[in-house]
């Protein structure tokens, strides 16, 4: 089955503690990014991949590192989460992003929480 | 600065038809997607509109003005089941630019 697998589903960690959110995907997708969604502000994305070894800033990169050292995973990193981290966090990949009405497909999601 | 603008609720009832509104001021547009979330899960994809006009899939259908920068979502025969939260989305410079989001509340 096609899909976008992130772990953990939910996880509660404590502030400064180093915690890494796996994603991958088994379409053969060039493009995969990452989002955290807040109550009444969407989707920002954090980072995201167009290949292998290739990343990119989103809008809202401060605090979190990224790596896409294989096509399928593109694991998410906090290397000291703070309480303002507290979110859900969702990875998400397309075939191509250079074709305009490429459609990404999500994972479920990893609800975090820093205490 | 880049933005798009969506009511933040609408409430409809159950087999009545519901208009989504989304006005976006974006550059490098392309054009306009949209995703439903129901709570708790993944946003999935809908539908997206490269041009101007109506795209129909099945119960739901998608426009877009590009000269008036305002697309919306038509949902028709409205179910249970459609109780979500919709999104649009703009494809601008190899990325989507997301609304707050609109939650669909659907009354029997």
């Amino acid at each position: 089955e096609a899909q976008v697998t992130q772990n953990p589903r939910y996880l509660i960690t404590v502030t400064g503690k180093k915690l890494t959110v796996t994603c991958s995907q088994n379409m053969n997708h060039e493009y995969m990014s990452w989002y955290r969604q807040d109550p009444g502000l969407g989707l920002r994305q954090i980072y995201y991949s167009m290949n292998v070894e290739v990343t990119d800033k989103g809008d809202v990169p401060e605090g979190y590192k990224v790596s896409r050292k294989e096509k399928r995973n593109f694991p998410l990193i906090l290397e000291s989460p703070s309480p303002n981290q507290t979110s859900l966090y969702f990875c998400a990949s397309s075939h191509d992003y250079r074709q305009k009405d490429e459609k990404l497909f999500f994972g479920s999601g990893t609800q975090l929480s820093v205490l | 600065g880049q933005s798009l603008e969506q009511p933040s609720e609408v409430t409809a009832v159950e087999g009545a038809i519901v208009q989504i509104n989304c006005t976006y001021q974006t550059s490098g547009f392309y054009g306009l997607s949209w995703y439903q979330q129901h709570d708790g899960g993944a946003p999935t994809f809908l539908s997206y509109n490269g041009l101007d006009g109506l795209e129909e899939t099945g119960r739901f259908s998608s426009f877009l003005s590009r000269s008036d920068s305002y697309g919306y979502l038509l949902l028709q025969e409205l179910q249970m089941k459609d109780s979500a939260s919709y999104f649009c989305a703009s494809n601008s410079n190899y990325q989507l630019i997301w609304g707050a989001g609109t939650k669909l509340i659907i009354k029997p």
